[in-house]
């Protein structure tokens, strides 16, 4: 599986949109994106993922650049809650030997 | 549905101790595995199984050991407990193939004195 590239920490003000780049040049065709956040050493939670296409759900925006080599997470109104560790992954599938990176810290500022 | 459940929450060992973190989920999904958080980090894959009687080690398998023999449980045993095993322990599950996501279970809190 590919890896992957996160700022290690970023802040953002509460009700703003929050911006979680990831880089994964060396992603190939069967791979898929895959976005997950962890509050206070909690389980790891699914956010959303996706192949090319862009993708929206209750939680976030997925954009995947048209080349793939980069995404990017968007949590339209950030609030408190949304404070966690996101982790960006690439996987085909199955999760056979998925390994998580340290992730980015997000803070939501009041 | 309970998802994916882990046992006990919290366990403080001796070292040289043995003991076994359980984990079972209810959504028959075919592949489990176990990780290893520590302080700071990342999760780190020890072993995983894509279906019952079929286990393989990921990334740091030293000093644990599973067996899956239903698709609900995947056990993992410390054969004897070392302080450098000290960390939390997360369980997962989720379909075999697919584009398809993973469940977690909240972690065991192990420490080894």
């Amino acid at each position: 599986d590919a890896k992957t590239t996160q700022p290690p920490s970023m802040d953002c003000a509460e009700g703003r949109a929050a911006n979680l780049p990831c880089n994964h040049s060396t992603i190939s065709g069967n791979e898929y994106v895959y976005w997950y956040r962890q509050i206070h050493s909690q389980g790891p939670q699914y956010i959303i993922h996706g192949l090319k296409n862009n993708e929206t759900n209750e939680m976030a925006s997925l954009i995947i650049t048209e080349d793939r080599k980069s995404s990017t997470l968007i949590l339209p109104h950030a609030t408190l809650r949304d404070t966690a560790v996101y982790y960006c992954i690439v996987n085909s599938g199955g999760y056979q030997k998925v390994t998580f990176g340290t992730g980015t810290k997000l803070q939501v500022i009041p | 549905n309970a998802g994916v459940t882990q046992t006990p929450k919290f366990q403080v060992l001796k070292t040289g101790q043995s003991m076994t973190l359980q984990c079972a989920q209810d959504m028959n999904h075919e592949y489990m595995s176990w990780y290893r958080q520590d302080p700071g980090m990342g999760l780190r894959l020890i072993h995983y199984s894509v279906g019952a009687g079929i286990t393989d080690q990921g990334e740091v398998p030293n000093g644990y050991n599973v067996s899956r023999s239903t698709t609900e449980d995947f056990p993992l045993r410390l054969l004897s407990a070392a302080p450098s095993q000290t960390s939390v322990y997360f369980c997962a599950s989720s379909y075999r193939t697919g584009s398809t996501e993973a469940f977690f279970g909240q972690g065991t809190r192990l420490t080894v004195v």
